[in-house]
């Protein structure tokens, strides 16, 4: 079945480092792909989505570019604030498929001033 | 916008007892999802509706989960009986459309669950 991994965390940066977080995915068809964002206390937010082959989303400052021939959907940032320390997920969605979001395990991200 | 919300946000119980938890949706919203997430994994779907009908529920344990969705608008997840397994924060989540590959989920803020 459709399955989504992601790098394994947890992840230190120091303020204005560059973050990538790695995320491969399995799909039977043409899925969305998706990140989103926890932070402490709250619930999932969409950071970012791409729909199709060499879409780029972005948001934040937080870009990621969806790649079929690698089945990837990194996402990156340039440059971090401690504001970004939460867990981040990968997640994709197939169409056929009622709509579901299949999400990797997630990705703590703490960053130091 | 008023965003999905859920209550309680945590609950203590004991195994073998029951609980329920209530999600108010993103107002017009058709689709509503209930996730499962389990401490150190990604949210699994439980089940999920479009108005009151439920499109997939087939990671639903349905020995001791049960839910519904009256008139297409809130919708109460049950767990009778509890085990320690079951201890996760459960998500509600909404979208605008019939599910398709586009579309946005809102997420709530989850309820916490902890059986002792």
């Amino acid at each position: 079945g459709d399955s989504v991994t992601q790098m394994e965390g947890p992840v230190t940066l120091s303020e204005e480092a560059f973050l990538t977080i790695n995320c491969t995915y399995t799909a039977t068809g043409y899925p969305s792909l998706f990140w989103y964002v926890q932070y402490p206390g709250e619930g999932l937010q969409l950071l970012l989505k791409a729909t199709k082959a060499d879409d780029k989303g972005s948001n934040k400052g937080f870009e990621a570019t969806y790649r079929k021939e690698t089945t990837s959907f990194h996402l990156e940032k340039g440059s971090v604030q401690v504001s970004d320390s939460a867990v981040y997920f990968c997640a994709l969605r197939e169409g056929n498929q009622g709509g579901k979001l299949i999400f990797g395990q997630g990705t703590e991200l703490s960053v130091k001033p | 916008e008023a965003g999905v919300a859920q209550s309680p946000r945590y609950k203590i119980i004991e195994k073998r007892q029951s609980v329920a938890f209530w999600c108010n949706p993103i107002s017009g919203h058709a689709t509503l999802y209930w996730y499962q997430q389990i401490l150190g994994q990604g949210p699994k779907l439980l089940i999920q509706f479009q108005n009151n009908g439920v499109v997939d529920d087939s990671q639903l344990p349905k020995d001791r989960f049960s839910a519904e969705r009256l008139k297409g608008v809130d919708s109460t997840l049950k767990i009778q009986p509890a085990k320690l397994e079951d201890s996760a924060v459960y998500l509600c989540a909404s979208s605008s459309h019939p599910s398709g590959r586009l579309e946005t989920q809102y997420f709530g803020p989850g309820t916490r669950l902890l059986v002792l």
